[in-house]
């Protein structure tokens, strides 16, 4: 059982346009939420990460919306650029006292089209 | 900066064969974790250390065994592979249990 559901598995946009993934979760002992960028042939690099107390965080043209109530969180990527062609993926690690280790989701490959 | 390094890069075996897979995790970070990545799938959570001792296991196969060294490198050892083992073996490290994971830029181990 999936327990971190991502969508789309597979995005395209064009230059300049704007990227959306989403995910949501189930269990609730989760309490931080990173995304990696993964380039073939290369290991995940985590992008941002946000914890449940705030709503949304922003680096760069990077934006984390996150509804805790909604057990959902969604990874934005404003002016897209063919250089952020990748596959995304979104993880969900629980607080201390539960696992620490990050359950990712089946991953995004966006392509941006010039 | 140093990341973390994985070795060999790529790996042909044939079936039944053993293989061994080395990681040397960041300088001063003392936690390493295992994934598996098969073709168009997500990191599977294999086993992690934190100062030398198994710390979490996950879908690993009684086939596999891994241990971290004094030197908080570690190896991941295969035994009877098999085809379905083929895929991309990540290694991570962090600094204690920390949630900021640094990957290495994996092994992509096949198996004929």
């Amino acid at each position: 059982q999936q327990q971190v559901k991502q969508s789309p598995q597979s995005l395209i946009v064009q230059k300049g346009g704007i990227s959306i993934i989403n995910c949501a979760y189930e269990n609730t002992a989760f309490d931080y939420f990173p995304w990696y960028q993964q380039f073939p042939g290369k290991g995940p690099a985590l992008l941002i990460a946000i914890r449940p107390d705030v709503s949304e965080k922003k680096e760069g043209r990077f934006t984390i919306s996150f509804n805790k109530s909604a057990k959902q969180f969604s990874l934005h990527i404003m002016d897209s650029q063919p250089g952020d062609s990748a596959t995304y993926f979104c993880a969900a690690r629980a607080a201390p006292g539960g696992s620490y280790i990050p359950t990712f989701g089946r991953g995004t490959s966006l392509i941006v089209h010039p | 900066a140093a990341g973390v390094i994985q070795s060999p890069r790529h790996l042909i075996k044939e079936k039944r064969e053993t293989a061994t897979l080395k990681c040397y995790p960041i300088p001063r970070h003392d936690t390493v974790y295992w994934y598996q990545q098969g073709p168009g799938q997500d990191p599977q959570f294999l086993i992690s250390f934190y100062e030398k001792m198994q710390s979490d296991k996950g879908s690993i196969p009684d086939r596999f065994s891994a241990q971290q060294f004094s030197d908080y490198h570690s190896e991941l050892n295969m035994s009877s592979l098999e085809l379905g083992d083929s895929a991309l073996y990540f290694c991570a490290s962090s600094r204690g249990l920390n949630e900021k994971l640094f990957f290495g830029s994996g092994t992509q181990l096949s198996v004929l």
